[in-house]
């Protein structure tokens, strides 16, 4: 089973800032590499997949990147509606799994 | 527009049963596999599996085999997840989601299931 880990587990920023996040898969997963925001109380939504692609009606201010083992979401400037969890998640022979989570908060 | 949406809040004692039903529409539903994520209070989303809406053939993670079973009824688009023995660990939020490839990407509101005696 591929493990996917998150750093780091909580990022403390401001509105306006920029925010960088990372998710380690345990082997490569190509570019099966999907980013979901989940706010408090609420279902998780998908923000990007495929690594690099935003999902319909996802604001330009997300992007991710990456390939294999390495992958990032960035956050250009923080809006106060993206204070919440990230997840990445991975495919690999039609398993999927989950990182842990990355928490932005408010500073 | 696609929508799933779940049933209710369910408190069960421990050793009883519970269903959770999953209705889908905005979709032909047999395109698309349901999977069924897991969410502790406080913790992060785990992959229960998933059941083909097409031949109603399920894929159980690790760790969900033998008191989980996924279902269908197609001629309501909806389908559930049963589990059975129900322990203290086992409360969580439940929630189902279509896949498309290999994506998350439509997902149903969450059933909080509570055990406790």
């Amino acid at each position: 089973e591929i493990v996917l880990t998150q750093s780091p587990a909580t990022l403390s920023l401001s509105p306006g800032e920029r925010a960088t996040l990372s998710c380690r898969a345990s082997k490569s997963v190509n570019t099966y590499l999907a980013w979901y925001q989940q706010k408090r109380g609420q279902a998780p939504r998908l923000l990007i997949y495929d690594a690099s692609n935003r999902a319909t009606g996802i604001p330009a201010r997300f992007s991710g990147s990456g390939s294999g083992t390495d992958f990032t979401l960035t956050i250009s400037s923080l809006e106060p509606e993206d204070f919440a969890v990230y997840y990445c998640q991975q495919r690999s022979n039609w398993q999927f799994t989950f990182g842990p989570g990355t928490k932005v908060e408010i500073k | 527009q696609v929508q799933l949406v779940q049933s209710g809040s369910e408190l069960k004692k421990p050793g009883a049963s519970v269903n959770v039903s999953c209705k889908a529409s905005g979709y032909t539903f047999t395109t698309y596999t349901i999977n069924w994520v897991r969410q502790a209070p406080g913790q992060g989303l785990e992959w229960m599996g998933w059941i083909n809406t097409n031949t109603g053939n399920p894929r159980y993670a690790q760790g969900f085999t033998g008191r989980f079973v996924f279902s269908l009824d197609t001629s309501v688009n909806t389908a559930y997840l049963q589990i059975s023995s129900l322990k203290a660990e086992d409360t969580a939020v439940y929630y189902c989601a279509r896949v498309t490839n290999w994506v998350f990407d439509y997902w149903g509101q969450g059933t909080l299931v509570t055990v406790s005696s």
